[in-house]
């Protein structure tokens, strides 16, 4: 089982409309949590942190549920701009020693048309 | 401009051949890394180094050599290349190791196809 599992897509969607995806994490001694984005051939980039209580920023809402080991993001008003990979990553304990590490998911792939 | 940058931004090369990919951050950060992401997208840790020293090694083959002179230069130096090395390598920096928190900025790749 992948530690970091998301449904690839992709999700095609019209201009102005909500979409939500989800991503599931097996480790639970996880401890940060993350949406990034990535356009076509380019850099991740880091889109939000996602804390426990729900967090917003704009358009975008992400939300952790920490006993279900499950993060959200929501996008509202989807804009023809928001077509890109959307990575969910975590931040987990390395094996055998302890050091921390990102852990990308394969990345829900969204497409805004107009 | 402020930025992770990676040199070149290409390379075809031939199976068997050794091949060096250099990275340089100007942020700067404390700690560097290097990524694979694959033909399905899956973007992977190989290395970290903190101040010039190796952190985390990612079950890498031998083949796959990181060196770091100073802390905003790592560079990763490839061995008799495979066809399975055929990726996208992505650079990136934090600022502090440990900060469960920290944001990573990544280079803009390197796209290494072999042939």
């Amino acid at each position: 089982r992948k530690e970091v599992e998301q449904d690839p897509g992709p999700f095609n969607v019209p201009e102005g409309a909500t979409v939500a995806f989800n991503c599931t994490y097996s480790n639970s001694a996880s401890q940060s949590f993350f949406w990034y984005r990535q356009d076509c051939r380019k850099e991740p980039k880091l889109l939000m942190s996602v804390y426990s209580s729900g967090n917003e920023d704009g358009r975008f809402t992400a939300q952790l549920n920490r006993a279900s080991q499950y993060i959200s993001l929501l996008i509202r008003d989807s804009k023809l701009s928001d077509s890109a990979t959307y990575l969910c990553v975590v931040n987990s304990p390395t094996a055998n020693t302890g050091f921390q590490k990102l852990v990308f998911g394969t990345g829900t792939r969204l497409l805004v048309s107009p | 401009d402020t930025a992770v940058s990676q040199t070149p931004k290409y390379l075809v090369t031939q199976m068997g051949n050794d091949k060096s990919i250099k990275c340089e951050q100007n942020l700067g950060h404390d700690t560097m890394y290097w990524y694979k992401q694959d033909s399905k997208k899956f973007l992977k840790i190989m290395f970290s180094y903190n101040n010039k020293e190796l952190i985390i090694n990612e079950t890498v083959p031998n083949r796959f050599s990181p060196k770091s002179p100073d802390k905003a230069h790592l560079n990763l130096h490839i061995n008799s290349l495979e066809l399975g090395d055929s990726a996208v390598y992505f650079c990136a920096s934090s600022q502090v190791w440990g900060n469960l928190q920290e944001t990573q900025y990544f280079g803009p790749g390197t796209r290494l196809l072999v042939l």
